[in-house]
């Protein structure tokens, strides 16, 4: 059973748009909400995490958007470049302290940026 | 780079093999967690451990076993493999309470 579920699976976007991914969640115990960005080859990198005692957070062209009520959360990239062309992954945990790091992933989004 | 080694990273075995992944997690990384990458089921967490204890299990099969040293590298034991054991397995290290999660580059096992 999937703890988080992501969409869409896939993503083309020109460059200089607008990049949006989703994320929906049933337990309401998670409350740590990163998103890993993927290169091929490499492992998942932290871009972004938020609270749910925040409903936005922005970090350059990367915004998290928190909607508590309905368990759901997305990532916006703005402004997307062909640099920004990866896998990425919501998750959420619901761990405390030094178990914060056991994360449920979503399944992923290939985003790729046309040039 | 990440600052976590993973070795070997690529590794070729047959069924009913045992092979030993090792983790050196960033210098100072108390948490080391071990994940599995596969096109079934995705990125799934499988144990995690904190200064030497295990401190968190997830969905990791009885003939995997992991266990942490004293100088905090860590070791991902799977033994009788079978075909459906091929993946990816990243191991991961965090700073304390962060929550931060730093990945290796995974050891990519196929089991022929």
């Amino acid at each position: 059973q999937q703890q988080v579920k992501q969409s869409p699976q896939s993503l083309i976007v020109q460059k200089g748009g607008i990049s949006i991914i989703n994320c929906a969640y049933e337990n309401t115990a998670f409350d740590y909400f990163p998103w890993y960005q993927q290169f091929p080859g490499k492992g998942p990198a932290l871009l972004i995490a938020i609270r749910p005692d925040v409903s936005e957070k922005k970090e350059g062209r990367f915004t998290i958007s928190f909607n508590k009520s309905a368990k759901q959360f997305s990532l916006h990239i703005m402004d997307s470049q062909p640099g920004d062309s990866a896998t990425y992954f919501c998750a959420a945990s619901n761990g405390r302290g030094s178990t914060l790091g056991r994360l449920y992933f979503g399944r992923g989004t290939q985003l790729t940026v046309w040039p | 780079d990440s600052g976590v080694t993973q070795t070997p990273k690529h590794l070729i075995t047959a069924t009913g093999q045992r092979v030993t992944l090792r983790c050196s997690p960033r210098s100072g990384d108390l948490s080391v967690y071990w994940y599995q990458q596969s096109l079934d089921q995705g990125l799934q967490f499988l144990i995690q451990y904190y200064n030497g204890e295990e401190r968190a299990k997830g969905n990791i099969l009885e003939r995997f076993s992991a266990q942490q040293f004293p100088d905090l590298h860590s070791e991902l034991n799977l033994s009788s493999l079978e075909l459906g054991d091929s993946a990816l397995y990243f191991c991961a290290s965090s700073p304390s309470m962060t929550g931060e999660l730093f990945f290796g580059e995974g050891s990519r096992l196929t089991v022929l």
